[in-house]
C-alpha cells in the first residue's frame, strides 16, 4: 500500500456519534486524498490536501471535516454520523500529481453507522 | 456533467483473453488510469495512458483513443487470480480523478 496506513480498519457507530479516521504515510508526499466507495458507484472524493496545513473540498464533502496539521497525517472527521455515511473509506497519496498522477491507496476503513 | 462508463460485469474463461472497455466524457483530459481491486481490498495501480495508442505491460495492455473518449484494458492468458474489479479513472482539467463504477471480472475454470 505504498506506505499508507489507515486506522481503524473497521468501526460501528450509532447515529449521531462522532469519530476520526486517521491516514498516515511514511514518506514525504504532498498530496493526500479521502474517498468513499459504495456498491455500484465509483470512488468519490470527499476532501483532499495539497500540503501541510491545506485542505480542499472534493465531490461529496458534506458531513465530513478534515485536517492536515502534520504532513504525514490526514484526518477525516465525522461530527455526527448518519446511516448514509456507511461506506468503505480509502485514503490515497499521489505521486507526481501534475504529470501522470498515480494514486496509491491505504487498505481502507469499513464504517457501519446504525 | 462528467461521466465514465464501464460494463458492470464480465465473465471469461481461464487462459482466454478479455477486453474491458471504458468510455468517458469529462471536462478536460490529463490522462487515464486503470486500477485493479480485489474484493475487500484497496485499488492497486495497473496502467496509465495519456497519449493515443497501446501500452503493454506483461499480460495486461491498455489502449487509449482521446478523439473517441475511449479506452480498453486487455488481459491475456487469464488466471483465476485475475478475478477482480477493474476501475477506469480519468484525470480532468483540475487534475482530479473521475472514477468509473468498475467492471467486475469473473474468471471460470
Amino acid at each position: 500500500n505504498a506506505g499508507v496506513t489507515q486506522t481503524p480498519k473497521f468501526r460501528v457507530l450509532k447515529t449521531g456519534q462522532s469519530m476520526t479516521l486517521l491516514c498516515a504515510q511514511d514518506m514525504n508526499h504532498e498530496y493526500m486524498y479521502w474517498y468513499r466507495q459504495d456498491p455500484g458507484m465509483g470512488l468519490r472524493l470527499i476532501h483532499y490536501s495539497v500540503g501541510e496545513g491545506t485542505t480542499a473540498k472534493g465531490e461529496v464533502p458534506d458531513g465530513y471535516n478534515v485536517s492536515r496539521l502534520k504532513k504525514q497525517n490526514f484526518l477525516l472527521g465525522l461530527e455526527s454520523a448518519a446511516p448514509s455515511q456507511t461506506s468503505v473509506y480509502f485514503c490515497a497519496i499521489a505521486v507526481d500529481p501534475e504529470g501522470g498522477e498515480t494514486q496509491y491507496f491505504g487498505p481502507g476503513t469499513r464504517l457501519l453507522v446504525l | 456533467g462528467q461521466n465514465i462508463d464501464q460494463p458492470t460485469e464480465m465473465t471469461a474463461t481461464e487462459g482466454a483473453i478479455v477486453q474491458i472497455n471504458c468510455t468517458y466524457q469529462t471536462s478536460g483530459f490529463n490522462g487515464l488510469f486503470w486500477y485493479q481491486q480485489h474484493a475487500g481490498e484497496a485499488p492497486t495501480f495497473l496502467s496509465y495512458n495519456v497519449l493515443d495508442g497501446l501500452e503493454e505491460k506483461g499480460r495486461f495492455s491498455s489502449f487509449l483513443s482521446r478523439s473517441k473518449g475511449y479506452s480498453y484494458l486487455l488481459l491475456k492468458e487469464l488466471q483465476m487470480k485475475d478475478s477482480a474489479s477493474y476501475l477506469c479513472a480519468v484525470v480532468d482539467s483540475n487534475y482530479q480523478l473521475i472514477w468509473g463504477a468498475g467492471t467486475k471480472l469473473i474468471i471460470k475454470p
